[in-house]
């Protein structure tokens, strides 16, 4: 399977703190994405970072991609309360008839305490 | 614009019994992707049409289908329902399929919470 797998399951911190989220994937990508989603609703897109970035910032969003070790990391800064949601990642595959099919990983859940 | 809309936001079902589902893309966008999420698998793929053809199937029995209209909406159907089958269904839309050169993103809807009683 090419799903990616976030880790820690589950970060609770307190507003200001900075927080990260790692994910890692098994074959080739294209591109890795990041996700949110609050309480069961739909996903809102964060950010992109393709096969040949190393690193990507958005706001106070920081991503990171290391493809010899198929792992990525999702830097928030400053947290919010209204940061608190789940957060996923997915990845493309590498080429062929699934191309442009998205691979989640089970998700963080994020919680930050005001 | 208006962003992904998805109908109905809330469904409840009995074993045994069928569903469709509704997807209307982002005006303009030709490509519409389905996914499930539930708590034990997470989301996984379930198919992409694009130009209402079918061009990607994720790994689903036959009961799930879907098809695409003219006007890229989309409908996924759910016949002979099981308890298993519970889960939000999200649907996404992209202006046209993603290619090895170009990413086209995906902008979620809300998703259709189905419970299977």
């Amino acid at each position: 399977s090419q799903q990616g797998e976030e880790d820690p399951q589950a970060l609770s911190i307190q507003e200001g703190e900075n927080a990260t989220m790692n994910c890692s994937y098994k074959t080739s990508i294209n591109n890795l994405q990041w996700y949110r989603q609050n309480s069961g609703r739909g996903l809102v897109h964060l950010i992109l970072i393709r096969s040949n970035e190393r690193e990507k910032h958005s706001g106070r969003l920081r991503v990171t991609l290391d493809t010899s070790k198929k792992s990525s990391s999702l830097l928030i800064t400053a947290s919010r309360a209204a940061d608190t949601a789940s957060y996923f990642c997915a990845t493309d595959a590498g080429g062929g008839s699934t191309l442009g099919r998205l691979y989640f990983g089970r998700g963080t859940q994020l919680t930050v305490w005001p | 614009k208006a962003g992904v809309t998805q109908t109905p936001r809330y469904l409840i079902k009995t074993r045994g019994q069928q569903v469709t589902l509704s997807c209307s893309p982002i005006s303009g966008h030709r490509s519409v992707s389905w996914y499930q999420q539930t708590p034990g698998q997470g989301l996984q793929f379930l198919f992409e049409y694009f130009s209402e053809t079918q061009r990607n199937k994720g790994n689903f029995p036959g009961r799930f289908s879907g098809r695409q209209f003219s006007n890229s909406r989309s409908e996924m159907n759910v016949s002979t329902l099981e308890l298993g089958d519970s889960a939000l269904y999200l649907c996404a839309s992209s202006q046209r399929p993603s290619d090895r050169y170009h990413y086209n993103e995906q902008f979620f809807g809300p998703g259709t919470r189905l419970t299977v009683l």
